[in-house]
């Protein structure tokens, strides 16, 4: 089975502040990645797709990249309704995992 | 406007039995593969089943197989899923998710919760 890490599993920021956020995959899985974001007690959303696809209605501040193994989700200005949990799926092999999360706070 | 409502949650006893069943609208049901992803209280996503648009391919994570059963009738509009041998780790926010393409979940339910505890 392909194990996603991601990193950091938190992370504290501000207000217009540039964030990354990195998902590794064990073992290659081409560009079969998502991302989604979830605010507490709400459904994830789809964020971006085929690794950097962003999905329709998605900010242009959302910006996803990479293939193989590393990928990297990038809020260019953070806003204060990006405050979430967000989480990175792969689609390449079955179980389609999901990483761990990473929580992103206010400062 | 796509819509997923989950239902069939609940309280059940470990080694027990629950049906989950998802009814969707909004869009071509029988044309797109779905998904159950669970989430346990405090963690994060887990994914748990998905099945093609047509049933002919199922999949499972490790720690299902064998125990849930995804299936869908497309004749009407409905996905389920088959939960036996429950235990306490089962406990979660069950969701129904509709792919977009390429199995990239776009749409979620609200989910359903299942609690399995004595």
């Amino acid at each position: 089975d392909i194990q996603l890490t991601q990193s950091p599993s938190f992370l504290s920021a501000s207000v217009g502040d540039r964030v990354t956020i990195t998902c590794r995959a064990s073992q290659g899985i081409s560009s079969r990645l998502a991302w989604y974001q979830q605010k507490s007690g709400k459904a994830p959303k789809l964020l971006i797709y085929a690794a950097s696809t962003l999905q329709s209605g998605v900010p242009s501040r959302f910006s996803g990249s990479g293939s193989g193994t590393e990928f990297t989700l990038t809020l260019s200005s953070l806003q204060p309704e990006d405050f979430a949990t967000y989480y990175c799926q792969q689609l390449n092999n079955s179980p389609f995992t999901f990483g761990p999360g990473t929580r992103v706070d206010i400062k | 406007q796509v819509h997923l409502v989950e239902s069939g949650g609940g309280v059940v006893q470990p080694g027990g039995s629950l049906r989950l069943s998802c009814a969707p609208s909004g869009f071509s049901f029988s044309d797109y593969a779905m998904h159950w992803v669970r989430q346990a209280p405090g963690k994060g996503l887990e994914w748990v089943a998905l099945i093609t648009y047509d049933g002919t391919y199922e999949y499972y994570a490790d720690s299902v197989k064998g125990r849930f059963t995804i299936s869908r009738d497309n004749s009407k509009n409905m996905l389920y899923l088959e939960m036996n041998s429950l235990r306490a780790e089962d406990t979660a926010v069950y969701y129904c998710a509709k792919e977009r393409t390429g199995y990239y979940i776009e749409n979620w339910g609200q989910g359903t919760l299942v609690t399995v505890a004595s």
